[in-house]
């Protein structure tokens, strides 16, 4: 089982840029990373999903180091809108060996 | 694209009573499905992994009998709770894996949840 560790909650200001840090030691080697945004009452959003080295879209990069036992999230430029909880999942959902488990989350606020 | 459904948003039941709640992949075909369960401030907890035509994966500790899950084809999953209890009273999520050409297969798409309240 792929766990993550993240921070469980991170504050910020308005257009600064933040950065979540998720651990995941146990990652094997055809594990992907994805990225979930989730506000009160939603279903999560994904954000964006990478396997290694940098990925960017319109919304955020996601940074993965050589061994993948770690990955960063980055916001560039926040808003308000932006305050809600992100999560990083890691796994491969179409083999039964690798369950979705989901962490507790990282809690971001962020600040005018 | 890659939109997920779910009917109702919200229910009240008395308890006793049995609640069914709808998952649709609206604009592609989803092989796989999940069902999650979330109280309030906690993440997201896995109940079961719904294949089409196949039976539905329960996690431990969630019953089988009281929530059934069915996949009768590619895009509608159900979930109904039976008999329902006041600590069944939840927010239930829906996702669903692509299973088509488009898309990695490897991201689930999420529903917006609906809120069970049991009284």
């Amino acid at each position: 089982l792929a766990k993550t560790t993240q921070p469980i909650s991170m504050d910020s200001y308005e257009g600064q840029e933040v950065n979540i840090t998720c651990s995941h030691n146990n990652i094997a080697t055809n594990d992907y990373i994805t990225w979930y945004q989730q506000f009160p009452s939603q279903g999560p959003r994904f954000i964006i999903q990478g396997y290694k080295t940098k990925v960017t879209n319109e919304v955020a990069s996601l940074f993965i180091p050589a061994d993948r036992k770690s990955s960063t999230l980055s916001l560039p430029r926040v808003s308000l809108s932006d305050t809600a909880v992100y999560y990083c999942l890691v796994g491969l959902l179409y083999s039964s060996a690798s369950k979705i488990i989901f962490g507790s989350g990282t809690r971001l606020s962020i600040r005018p | 694209g890659a939109v997920v459904s779910q009917h109702p948003s919200w229910v009240i039941c008395k308890s006793g009573t049995s609640v069914k709640i709808e998952c649709r992949s609206l604009d592609f075909q989803a092989t796989t499905m999940f069902w999650y369960r979330q109280f309030p401030k906690q993440s997201l907890m896995l109940m079961a992994t719904s294949n089409e035509g196949s039976k539905a994966t329960y996690e431990q500790g969630v019953e089988k009998d009281k929530f059934l899950i069915n996949h009768a084809s590619l895009t509608l999953s159900t979930l109904t709770v039976t008999s329902a209890h006041p600590e069944d009273s939840s927010f239930y999520i829906c996702s669903a894996r692509d299973g088509g050409t488009g898309g990695n297969p490897d991201t689930q798409y999420f529903g917006p949840g609906t809120r069970l309240t049991v009284l």
